[in-house]
This record gives C-alpha cells, structure tokens and sequence, in this order.
C-alpha cells in the first residue's frame, strides 16, 4: 500500500523568511510518480510540479525548489522569501505508473497549512 | 481555456436523501477523476471515468456512484446520505486514463445535517 506522510500540520513564518514543507513516502512501486498541489482558500487544487521516481535531479521554478532524494524516500518543497500569497494549505501526493488500464488515484498527504504573516 | 466546471458550489442536504454533483471537464479531456475531500481522512480517490466507463473506484460503498457521458461529463451520485458524508468533492479531468495531469475544479462542498 501507498502512503504519503505530511508530518508538518501548519507552519507560520514571517513574510520574506524561507520555508521547508517536508514529505515522506512509502511504495513498492519501482515507477512513481510524486507531485506538490496548493490548495488556496478558494479549494482547488493548483499543480506545483510532479517528480517520476527515476529522476532525482532537484528542481527550481523562481522561489520554489524540491528536493527528492529516493534514499530517505522525501520529497521536500522549499519556498524561498515567502510571500503573503504563498498562505495556502500544500499537498504531497504519490501515485503509481501510469497505466491505461485506469488510474488508480493520487494517494495524498494530510497536508501542510502554511502560513505566511506580514 | 475554459477550466474545470463543478456545480453546484455549496449544497445542504439532509440525512437520507440523495444528491447529485455535476462536473465539466476541460475541452478535450476525456477522463474524469472524483476524490472527497474531509478534514478526518484528508483527500480520497473516489473513481475515475473514461469513455463512459468507469476505469477504477477507491474503497468507498456503493452508495457512492457515478457515470460520465458521451461529451465527457461526469455526475456523481451519493444516496441514503449521511452526516459523515459532508465534505468537499473534487473533480480532476485529464487527457488520458490512467495518468495524472489532473486540473482540478473548485469543487462542491456539500453539506449533510
């Protein structure tokens, strides 16, 4: 069975301080595929980035960066001079292979409840 | 591009009746994925639907069900209602079954007292 662990239930910095939301997986999978959503008060859930299970390069979009090391199974989301807008609720989630015999669904973490002070 | 259209938005309901969420996926997506979403069990995958078909269902009872049409709609059904059925649905379209590249809609936040 999948498992996704978001131990971080809420964070509260000041605007501007860097921020690190920590993510645990478990699988027996070999393929997977992880993925960072943030979730804004309005509940959609907005796509960060997703991450196959064969690529271990670190990634930076602008303030945002991830860190996955299959080692230690994490997968963890940097934000770097955080911002007001950045307050959202923030999702790690773990899937399988891809498969066209359906999917079986994102296997989430409870997720992470950031909050940026100004 | 027109994003992916969940309605109603809100929705009370009462113990034991039924209801009906309806979604419109992104033009051009053919699958339809459902998840719940509940401050207890966080967001759970309820089932997905390509081509009419239902593909693949989550470890939820029968009471829940959906269906998709031929222009990709999807509705999903939740009868006999309960009070631990209020949450928040969520429903992801994507190009293909079985893969990931969901958006999501806002959802429906529906209500059961």
């Amino acid at each position: 069975a999948q498992k996704v662990t978001q131990a971080q239930t809420e964070i509260s910095v000041v605007e501007k301080e860097d921020v690190t939301l920590d993510c645990v997986y478990e699988t027996r999978d070999t393929t997977y595929y992880l993925f960072w959503y943030k979730q804004p008060p309005s509940g959609e859930l907005v796509f960060l980035i997703r991450r196959n299970s064969f690529d271990e390069q670190n990634e930076i979009s602008g303030r945002y960066s991830w860190n996955f090391q299959k080692s230690t199974s994490s997968f963890n989301f940097t934000i770097t001079a955080s911002q007001v807008v950045d307050s959202a609720v923030y999702f790690c989630a773990l899937s399988g292979p891809y498969s066209g015999g359906g999917a079986d669904g994102l296997t989430f973490g409870k997720g992470t409840h950031l909050i940026i002070q100004p | 591009k027109a994003g992916v259209t969940q309605t109603p938005r809100y929705l009370i309901k009462t113990r034991g009746q039924q209801v009906t969420l309806s979604c419109s996926p992104i033009s051009g997506h053919r699958s339809v994925s459902w998840y719940q979403q509940t401050p207890g069990q966080g967001l759970q995958f309820l089932f997905e639907y390509f081509s009419e078909t239902q593909r693949n269902k989550g470890n939820f009872p029968g009471r829940f069900s959906g269906r998709q049409f031929s222009n990709s709609r999807s509705e999903m059904n939740v009868s006999t209602l309960e009070l631990g059925d209020s949450a928040l649905y969520l429903c992801a379209s994507s190009l293909a079954t079985g893969g990931y590249d969901y958006t999501f809609g806002s959802g429906t936040r529906l209500t059961v007292v």
